[in-house]
């Protein structure tokens, strides 16, 4: 099972809208609601912001939201703010033989 | 509030085995609603699932690692290992544990541990 595609690197400045896209190949991202997000900071582990395609876990913050269509999920981070550069995964149950696969991860700078 | 702590040593030789163990608190690992288990992320790049295990010892691997991983749980300590066999250079890595829970999706994660493998 292939790792999700996403861009190497996205940039915005304070305030505006960034969407960072998560492409899938294998029939299960069609089929299933089961990606999620994580932001990581420098020298952190990651941390979940979104699982299930759409949903916040508690304390995260509404400036994140997701979405799917088709082969593609989408992270869109609203009111850029500073402490918002990290790097950002996506990532997806399958049924095949990998039960689980990250993206190859998209580095977020804040103008 | 849950925590993971991951322990073990920072520096394996080559053809060694690397093993690592994920301490639980403030939850049980023989809950059901939840997989426990291990992701790596070579420094500087991305992050890949090693395999998860059920307090009953029901196993998932990646393929790509299957032949030379085992991952176990001992819930009378609230414990669960990682053991990577025949390692190299490219096994170098920073480690976590995670609490898997819908669709194994990673919500809790340890600090992580970087394991070098050097002679």
């Amino acid at each position: 099972q292939s790792a999700l595609a996403q861009p190497a690197s996205v940039s915005g400045s304070p305030g505006q809208s960034i969407t960072i896209s998560c492409t899938g190949t294998s029939s299960d991202f069609y089929t299933y609601n089961y990606v999620s997000w994580y932001q990581q900071h420098p020298g952190k582990a990651p941390k979940l912001l979104i699982f299930e395609v759409t949903n916040r876990p508690s304390g995260v913050s509404n400036r994140f939201s997701g979405s799917k269509s088709g082969d593609t999920a989408s992270l869109t981070i609203s009111g850029l703010q500073a402490e918002d550069e990290a790097d950002y995964y996506c990532s997806s149950y399958t049924s095949g033989i990998t039960l689980y696969v990250f993206g190859t991860g998209t580095k977020v700078t804040v103008l | 509030q849950l925590q993971l702590q991951e322990s073990g040593p920072g520096l394996v030789k080559p053809s060694e085995t690397l093993s690592l163990t994920c301490t639980v608190s403030g939850g049980s690992v023989r809950s059901s609603s939840y997989y426990w288990g291990w992701i790596r992320q070579p420094p500087g790049k991305g992050l890949q699932w090693i395999g998860s295990i059920f307090y009953s010892g029901t196993t998932y691997y990646t393929p790509s690692l299957e032949s030379r991983v085992t991952i176990s749980v001992d819930t009378s300590k609230n414990q669960f290992s990682l053991q990577l066999r025949s390692v190299t250079a490219a096994d170098t890595s920073i480690y976590y544990c995670a609490r898997q829970g819908i669709r194994y999706t990673p919500d809790y994660w340890g600090q992580g541990t970087l394991v070098t493998v050097s002679s």
